[in-house]
């Protein structure tokens, strides 16, 4: 059972233009959700968080919006930069007793055109 | 953030053998936890690795074929034993860092099994 969806496997967009990935969870207990960044070879580098009482977090050019009454989760970019290819994934955690547990969805990757 | 390195980067294994994968950080942590990234798929949670004491697994791993070492507050490893091709993939260690205690990534190993 997939906990954490992102239903585009990819997406291109535009030099300079807005980036939304978007995400949707089923578990109403995640309490914090992220957004990681993959290159290849690399390891996922984190990008930005928002706790489940908020409905928006900004930081640079990546904003993320929550939506918790339909479990909705959307990362913007703008202006979208060649650099920003990569896979994004959007993940959720819950706490698990003394650790929080992360689940991760299967990513979309994102190919920004120049 | 964190500085996380991992050792391997990368190997090619023989069915039947085991690899052990280091996991080194650049500060004390409590709590160090282990990836697996299958081919075209997502991260999955293997265990959590909490010094001093055994580690915890997720459902579907198992002590016997994943051993975990954490011997001190710094490191960990992990061992993938009596391989085979169904266990190629990427191993990644995280560690949580911050308020929030986001989790960060190490660069992760890449492994085939023949």
């Amino acid at each position: 059972d997939q906990q954490v969806k992102q239903n585009s496997p990819s997406l291109s967009v535009q030099e300079g233009r807005i980036s939304i990935l978007n995400c949707d969870y089923t578990n109403s207990m995640f309490d914090y959700f992220l957004w990681y960044k993959k290159y290849p070879a690399e390891g996922p580098t984190f990008l930005i968080s928002i706790s489940s009482i908020k409905d928006k977090n900004e930081d640079g050019r990546f904003t993320v919006f929550l939506n918790k009454s339909a479990k909705h989760l959307s990362l913007h970019i703008v202006p979208s930069q060649p650099g920003d290819s990569a896979v994004y994934f959007c993940a959720a955690s819950v706490w698990k007793t003394s650790y929080d547990k992360v689940i991760f969805g299967p990513g979309t990757s994102l190919s920004v055109i120049p | 953030s964190a500085v996380i390195s991992q050792k391997p980067s990368r190997d090619i294994c023989q069915r039947g053998t085991s690899l052990t994968i280091q996991c080194q950080v650049d500060s004390q942590v409590t709590m160090m936890f282990w990836y697996r990234q299958q081919p075209g798929q997502s991260l999955t949670l293997i265990a959590t690795a909490n010094q001093g004491s055994e580690a915890t697994y997720e459902s579907g791993f198992v002590i016997d074929k994943f051993p975990i070492s954490r011997p001190n507050l710094t490191f960990s490893t992990l061992t993938v034993s009596n391989m085979s091709p169904e266990d190629s993939s990427i191993y990644l260690c995280s560690v949580e860092r911050g308020a929030q205690e986001t989790q960060y990534f190490g660069p992760g190993t890449r492994l085939l099994v023949l």
